[in-house]
């Protein structure tokens, strides 16, 4: 599995956009990026997935740059709801294991 | 309403027990995990299973063990093995091959040692 790095902690404000930057250098051609978000005491909960470019929900968008080495979550105009742990995950296909790091926490501040 | 179910949500365990950790879906999903978070830290595998009658370790199985004789079941036995086990541990099930798309995890049990 490739191995990811993102921030440790963020802090944000109400009404700011949040962009999370995700480095996974050995990523390999068949990887995909996913983001998972969790709250305190429950699990994690799927956001958004890309292979590359940009991907866009009503969450969040996705940025992924043509050598794919890096991914950025962008969460667009957050409230106190967000503060929660991101995770960013490489995954490739017939891989059962997700390997979640440390992930990164946001908090967001009124 | 689709989803998993873990139980119980805080379990006491004495020093010597085994304990069980239910978790059942409805998800119809083929493949379902356990994993294990500390405190500020990541979740890490226990084991899988992607099929009934089939399971495999995942990074930390020892002091664990696991069965899956039906679709909708992955219980997680903690035996006295287990030398540090209080932790948050969190089930969860997916499609075959989902490539981290769609995971859906239960909301988890806190084993506590006593």
């Amino acid at each position: 599995l490739a191995k990811t790095t993102q921030p440790i902690s963020m802090d944000s404000y109400e009404g700011q956009e949040v962009n999370i930057t995700c480095s996974h250098n050995n990523i390999a051609t068949n990887d995909y990026i996913t983001w998972y978000q969790q709250f305190p005491s429950q699990g994690p909960r799927f956001i958004i997935q890309g292979y590359k470019t940009k991907v866009t929900n009503e969450v969040a968008s996705l940025f992924i740059p043509a050598d794919r080495k890096s991914s950025t979550l962008s969460l667009p105009r957050v409230s106190l709801s967000d503060t929660a742990v991101y995770y960013c995950l490489v995954s490739i296909s017939g891989d059962y294991k997700l390997s979640f790091g440390a992930g990164t926490t946001v908090t967001v501040r009124a | 309403d689709g989803g998993i179910t873990q139980s119980p949500k805080y379990l006491f365990r004495k020093e010597g027990q085994n304990v069980t950790l239910s978790c059942e879906q409805n998800l119809n999903h083929d493949a379902m995990y356990w994993y294990r978070q500390d405190p500020g830290q990541g979740l890490r595998l226990i084991y899988y299973s992607q099929i009934v009658n089939d399971f495999q370790k995942g990074d930390i199985a020892e002091g664990y063990s696991v069965s899956r004789e039906k679709k909708e079941s992955f219980p997680l036995t903690v035996t006295s093995a287990q030398k540090n086990p209080t932790a948050f541990y969190l089930c969860a099930s997916s499609i075959s091959d989902s490539l981290g798309y769609g995971y859906t995890f239960g909301s988890g049990t806190r084993l506590t040692v006593v």
